[in-house]
């Protein structure tokens, strides 16, 4: 039983579009954390949570935002969707300090 | 901010070979280095982690971490087609905050 999921697994939005990436975990974690994988920059940090109800900013929080309304769910907003926000996304949960478990992704393209 | 480079970008071996992978990190201080292991269309999997300088092993997987040279190294002996994937090093640099590098791609020729 996959214990991070993440929804949809793909998505075509329009250029100025909102987005809502969906995560959700079964782990009883208290971190989790919002990923972009693009190619030759391996995985940056976008948001994170370490409790429910809060969300902190990452390295490259511009243009996205958070939201934790419980502890096994974390969401990705997208208000305003650009060209340059085409890529994959993880979502991912752990213990502090731990290894990081992570979700299969999402690939978005924005048109 | 920690900077974490891989090295080499890709790698080729014949099944049976060792396989070696490369990881540098920016700040003595870091905590603990993970390396992860992603295949195609999946999410990244926790492989192996390692806090302490010397080396860990675990079934075909070996690490070596020195903190002087801010190098740490995967190598999978034995290796097998599938193992073929992408390699991320993670490195912890205190609380929530985990760097990764842009990976090496790993392909095991049968």
């Amino acid at each position: 039983e996959a214990a991070v999921t993440q929804s949809p697994r793909s998505k075509v939005a329009v250029t100025g579009g909102k987005v809502t990436l969906s995560c959700h975990q079964t782990n009883n974690h208290d971190y989790m954390y919002w990923y972009r994988q693009d190619t030759g920059h391996g995985l940056r940090l976008i948001h994170y949570s370490y409790v429910a109800d809060s969300t902190e900013k990452g390295d490259i929080p511009d243009g996205y935002k958070a939201s934790r309304p419980s502890q096994e769910n974390f969401s990705l907003i997208l208000e305003l969707a650009s060209l340059s926000q085409t890529a994959v996304y993880f979502c991912a949960s752990s213990v502090q300090g731990y290894e990081q478990y992570f979700g299969p992704g999402t690939r978005l393209t924005v048109l | 901010q920690e900077k974490v480079q891989q090295s080499p970008e890709s790698l080729i071996v014949p099944e049976g070979a060792m396989s070696s992978l490369n990881c540098t990190f920016s700040n003595s201080a870091s905590q603990s280095i993970w390396w992860y292991q992603q295949h195609p269309g999946k999410g990244p999997e926790a492989l192996i982690s390692i806090f302490s300088n010397g080396n860990k092993k675990e079934g075909r997987l070996t690490v070596y971490l020195n903190r002087a040279s801010l190098h740490v190294s995967l190598h999978i002996r034995d290796s097998q087609p599938s193992d073929s994937a992408v390699y991320l090093c993670a490195v912890r640099t205190g609380g929530y905050k985990v760097v990764f590098g842009s990976g090496t791609r790993l392909l095991v020729s049968p």
